[in-house]
């Protein structure tokens, strides 16, 4: 199984300012016939489904803000937020869907307001 | 606009059964994989199964293999996971998605609770 690893468990960032999280996968989801690496980002507010921001590693979710952005190949991700907003309170999780149609998640970050 | 509507959930006793269902709209249900994903109190997301457009194929996470079921009725587009041999460990918000490598539609999710 392709274990996935977030780093920080969380944190906390002041308003304006950039958010960055780090996403380890255990194994390459680099997917060589297509160039492509099978990872997402999503965010989840309390008491609500996780929303979709980030698939292909780096291609934003239609609708999605542009101050989300990712980044990263292989083995090794970051999603970041590049002006924190009140609305981006949340925990955020990376996900590997390379060994679809079994998908893992990394434990979640939680991302709070300093 | 695309809407899953989850049915089910609830209070049952460790070996107990339950059904889940989750109803689709806004969208040609017979063109895409769906998939149940939980969130036990407190922790992240589990995958937990999926099937395919026509429900020829089925995958699970291995802690429960033998002991759900996931199905889809494209007459009422509809996909159900029946959960038999209820563990406490199961216990968790279940959520249906759309897709088979992200999930870009989800369910408002259903809380299990497996004790006695």
């Amino acid at each position: 199984d392709i274990v996935m690893t977030q780093s920080p468990d969380s944190l906390a960032v002041s308003l304006g300012e950039r958010a960055t999280i780090t996403c380890k996968s255990s194994q390459s989801v680099l997917y060589r016939s297509n160039n492509n690496n099978y990872l997402a980002w999503y965010q989840q507010k309390p008491g609500q489904p996780p929303k979709l921001l980030i698939y292909r590693a780096s291609t934003r979710e239609s609708g999605v803000p542009d101050r989300f952005s990712g980044s990263g190949s292989g083995t090794d991700f970051t999603l970041t937020i590049s002006s924190l907003q009140a609305e981006d309170v949340a925990v955020y999780y990376c996900q590997q869907y390379y060994s679809t149609p079994a998908w893992t998640f990394g434990q979640g970050t939680k991302v709070e307001i300093k | 606009d695309v809407q899953l509507v989850q049915y089910g959930g609830g209070l049952v006793q460790p070996g107990g059964s339950l059904r889940l269902s989750c109803v689709a709209s806004g969208f040609t249900f017979n063109t895409y994989w769906m998939t149940w994903v939980r969130q036990a109190p407190g922790k992240g997301l589990e995958w937990v199964a999926n099937i395919n457009q026509n429900g020829s194929k089925k995958s699970y996470v291995d802690s429960v293999k033998g002991r759900f079921t996931v199905s889809r009725d494209s007459a009422k587009t509809s996909i159900y996971l029946q959960m038999d041999s209820l563990r406490a460990e199961d216990t968790a918000v279940y959520y249906c998605a759309r897709g088979d490598r992200v999930a870009n539609y989800w369910g408002q999710g259903t809380l299990v609770t497996v004790s006695s």
